[in-house]
């Protein structure tokens, strides 16, 4: 059973660099079935896409995040990553990370496992 | 960038039927999805490509689409089912590629 286990620090400074590492077991981060991606939820509000990496370093980000996203991958580790810059208050939220079933195209996609998430505080 | 609408919020008896519904332009072209977030939990896939069930999601759960509007439909609601219900589809515009959510739709068991 694929399984994702977030982890970072649950307190960031504003101005600094929020880091969030995604921990994969029961399938190899290699594989073509999924892409690999993050998601957030302010407290009491909806979900927000971040952005998605697939394939060892190709990527796709929200436009609204974009100038401020970087995602990885660390194959050795089974591990990808997220980095917000500059972050402020508004960021705060839970940061999810999920495996997106990649399907035959990108209509397809949608996020078929879920980590348990992680709460992020920006103060 | 493309929207995705929901109800804020659908309430229904025990028993009854709940329909959620979730509009957007693109959604004919697009493949519709549907997860349940309970409190302090992570979503879960309830519904894929407009109409399909996940194995091990209640048979009550169903999902169907017409023109610009997709709909979870969750007969005989139980109690269990109140929850946070999101829609999802995924668009390219021009050279960006993402994944959208709606608003969400808070359902209440009275």
């Amino acid at each position: 059973q694929l399984q994702l286990q977030e982890s970072g620090p649950g307190l960031v400074k504003p101005s600094e660099t929020l880091s969030l590492t995604c921990t994969v077991s029961g399938v190899s981060i290699r594989s073509s079935t999924y892409y690999w991606g993050w998601i957030r939820q302010p407290p009491g509000k909806g979900l927000e896409w971040i952005g998605i990496i697939y394939d060892s370093g190709n990527t796709y980000y929200n436009p609204s995040l974009k100038s401020r996203v970087t995602m990885s991958v660390d194959t050795s580790k089974n591990q990808f990553s997220l980095k917000l810059t500059s972050v402020t208050a508004a960021d705060t939220a839970v940061f999810y990370c999920a495996a997106h079933w990649r399907g035959g195209n990108w209509n397809d996609v949608h996020l078929k496992y879920w980590g348990q998430g992680t709460l992020v505080t920006v103060s | 960038s493309y929207e995705l609408i929901q109800p804020p919020s659908v309430s229904v008896s025990p028993g009854q039927t709940a329909r959620i519904t979730c509009s957007g332009d693109a959604l004919p072209k697009r493949g519709g999805y549907w997860y349940q977030q309970k409190p302090g939990q992570a979503p879960v896939l309830v519904i894929y490509k407009d109409t399909e069930r996940p194995s091990g999601i209640p048979e009550r759960f169903s999902g169907s689409s017409a023109g610009t509007t997709v709909t979870l439909t969750i007969s005989g609601v139980q109690a269990e089912d109140e929850a946070d219900y999101y829609c999802q589809s995924a668009d390219t515009s021009g050279s960006y590629s993402y994944v959208v959510f709606g608003g969400g739709t808070k359902l209440t068991v009275l």
